[in-house]
């Protein structure tokens, strides 16, 4: 079976960096996704983590270590717009399994 | 990439009708899902849609019940039968286009806003 845990909610600060963390247990590991979804919006791709070792994008970046069953996304610079729903997932047989999504509030 | 559409983006029903939901995608896919999200939950995978045969359902959810059509590789439907208001939620399909890196990755709908009164 699979199973993945995040916090519930997170509130940060303009400007600052925000890191949201992703546990899991999988049979079989196929990589680690994180997406952004915006309130009454459809989740978007953010990134894809196979390889242990951090990933940088832009303000974002995704760490994996597969050897701890752990992921988190850092949020760097953080902006208003940041504020949404981030769901770590990862590949089961033929599908994505999600986490139940970290809702993260930036204020001002 | 892939771009979906779904129809309707919202609807509001009562109990025991029926609704269909359909999915379009701009290109032939190989993999198609359709997902439930309850209001402030994640993503729930209801079933995996197949094209030319049977869709292949998640624990707790049954085909009587959410019935799937896939006549070709660019169109899928979900309909939500007899429904309660157990049953408002969005809906959203997805699909995976098996091609690029990673091939995991999926490209969601906009989603469908059901309302059950």
């Amino acid at each position: 079976g699979q199973n993945i845990d995040q916090p519930t909610e997170m509130t940060a600060t303009e400007g600052a960096i925000v890191q949201i963390n992703c546990t899991y247990q999988t049979s079989g590991f196929n990589g680690l996704f994180w997406y952004q979804q915006h309130a009454g919006e459809a989740p978007t791709f953010l990134s894809y983590n196979v390889l242990d070792g951090l990933e940088e994008k832009g303000r974002f970046s995704s760490f994996l270590s597969r050897s701890k069953g752990y992921s988190y996304l850092l949020l760097k610079e953080l902006q208003m717009k940041d504020s949404a729903s981030y769901l770590c997932a990862c590949p089961g047989a033929n599908n994505l399994f999600f986490g139940t999504g970290t809702r993260l509030t930036v204020i001002p | 990439s892939a771009v979906i559409s779904q129809k309707p983006s919202r609807d509001i029903c009562q109990r025991g009708t029926s609704l269909t939901i359909q999915c379009q995608v701009d290109s032939q896919v190989t993999m198609m899902f359709w997902y439930r999200q309850q209001p402030g939950q994640s993503l729930t995978l209801i079933a995996t849609a197949n094209q030319g045969s049977e869709a292949t359902y998640e624990s707790g959810f049954v085909i009587d019940k959410f019935p799937i059509s896939r006549p070709n590789l660019t169109f899928s439907t979900l309909t939500v039968s007899n429904m309660s208001p157990e049953d408002s939620s969005i809906y959203l399909c997805s699909v995976e286009t098996g091609t690029g890196a990673p091939s995991y990755e999926q490209y969601f709908g906009p989603g469908t806003r059901l309302t059950v009164t």
